[in-house]
């Protein structure tokens, strides 16, 4: 089935580094892919919708300076948290879908494992 | 999309079947009923999803109500490795593969030895 890989799997970093996190769709191309993140104890928020070969859709409250998100390619975003905090510190997930079949409107998003980001 | 409301936690006996609620009363007639778990430190796995009929695959059972206004997701025969976060979402159609997800709080199930 349709796989979706997210590198790295955990970073510890120090406040003011930069961090970028791959998301990666590896049996199939998609044109779309999403971006969450999950604070402990609490759900996943969408953060922005990355589409290829143009800019990311951020959701409200978003900082897209901060947050930056690069879809070059059909099977690759990615996500640079620029100047992280300590309050960045989260569980950041990636998910695609595979829009191929007679009813695309129907296909599931599949997720990565996430990316543990740790500023100290 | 259309909310859903779901029981915060529940448990079951391994190797029972676990029967998970979810009302979405509001639901549109292009919205599917898609069901994810969450097991801890890991990203959202896909389980199954349906508009109207019940389906089943390999994981689990979906039945949906004739109004579709709630559905329940079946674990035949739960396991220890069930037990994990479980989210009924509500997608639209006509935006298809591309639209978001949409997570509530789930319901977090504990599948007891």
């Amino acid at each position: 089935g349709a796989v979706v890989s997210q590198h790295p799997s955990r970073v510890i970093c120090k406040s003011g580094t930069s961090v970028k996190i791959e998301c990666r769709s590896l049996d199939f191309q998609a044109t779309t892919m999403f971006w969450y993140r999950q604070f402990p104890k609490q759900s996943l928020m969408l953060m922005a919708t990355s589409n290829e070969g143009s800019k990311a859709t951020y959701e409200q409250g978003v900082e897209k300076d901060k947050f930056l998100i690069n879809h070059a390619s059909l099977t690759l975003s990615t996500l640079t948290v620029t100047s992280a905090h300590p309050e960045d510190s989260s569980f950041y997930i990636c998910s695609a879908s595979s829009p191929t079949g007679p009813t695309t409107g129907n296909q599931p998003q599949h997720f990565g494992d996430g990316t543990r980001l740790s500023i100290l | 999309d259309a909310k859903t409301t779901q029981p915060t936690s529940m448990d079951c006996a391994e190797g029972r079947a676990a029967n998970l609620p979810c009302n979405h009363s509001t639901i549109s007639g292009n919205e599917y009923v898609y069901w994810y778990r969450q097991i801890h430190s890991q990203g959202p796995q896909y389980i199954i999803h349906g508009l109207k009929n019940n389906e089943t695959n390999e994981m689990a059972s979906l039945i949906i109500t004739e109004d579709r206004k709630s559905s329940t997701l079946i674990l035949p025969h739960a396991t220890l490795r069930d037990t994990a976060v479980y989210y009924c979402i509500v997608r639209d159609l006509i935006t298809g593969a591309n639209s978001k997800l949409t997570f509530g709080k789930g319901i977090t199930l504990s599948v007891r030895p």
